[in-house]
């Protein structure tokens, strides 16, 4: 299993520019989830899926940051219009086919934002 | 809501002494319990779990947490420290009824030679 499939790895855009982050879950998991780490805040949890369908978007920071997820394999983070304090490792994990207790975390993208 | 508390923001110890790192969580009903490892530039991978029964909790590369129901404790622990241990270390705690998990702050486990 190729576990779950971050891109890009790393992004470097300027103010203002809108930024995609893409995820690819474990085959036959059913929950999806996208975190922020930084240093000063830690791990938070932005969104998360199941089945598909936005669950609890609590922590999406502000209306500059939107999720999808399409279809099973597919989700993305978009930040539009990005700024200098959402640079940070965004992670996506997904979870087990019942309620998602085991979460496996893909590599993060590391976003700067100048 | 569940809440976890990790102590200890940085530990260190010498290779081949054992370890315990600290969590402690906040829960109305019996949690489920997670610790995970971040080495430096990488996802969060997953050491082991408690659901339910045994309260002692074997995991991978020799680590053990046990549930302490009184404490509102998950303590992790290792008798032997590598250095390849040297990461950061996450308590984590989600409920029955939903996906929603709550991290701790962490902690950075230095291994000295």
């Amino acid at each position: 299993d190729a576990g779950v499939i971050q891109s890009p790895r790393h992004e470097v855009t300027e103010m203002g520019q809108e930024v995609t982050l893409r995820c690819k879950p474990i085959s036959g998991h059913n929950s999806l989830f996208w975190y922020r780490q930084t240093m000063m805040r830690g791990l938070e949890l932005l969104i998360y899926f199941n089945n598909n369908v936005p669950i609890d978007d609590s922590g999406m920071p502000e209306d500059r940051f939107s999720a999808k997820m399409p279809n099973a394999s597919f989700s993305t983070l978009k930040i539009q219009p990005s700024e200098p304090r959402d640079s940070a490792v965004y992670f996506c994990a997904s979870g087990g086919r019942e309620v998602a207790y085991e979460q496996y975390f893909g590599p993060g993208t590391r976003l700067t934002v100048t | 809501a569940q809440s976890v508390t990790q102590p200890d923001i940085h530990i260190t110890v010498s290779e081949g002494a054992s370890l315990e790192l600290r969590c402690n969580y906040s829960y109305g009903a019996t949690p489920y319990l997670f610790w995970y490892v971040q080495s430096p530039g990488q996802g969060l991978q997953l050491l082991l779990k408690y659901f339910s029964g045994d309260t002692l909790v074997q995991g991978i590369k020799g680590f053990e947490a046990e549930f302490k129901r009184s404490q509102s404790s998950f303590n992790l622990r290792k008798p032997s420290v590598h250095w390849s241990d040297a990461a950061e270390y996450f308590c984590a705690v989600a409920s029955y009824n939903n996906n929603d998990m709550r991290f701790g702050a962490g902690t950075r486990l230095t291994v000295k030679p």
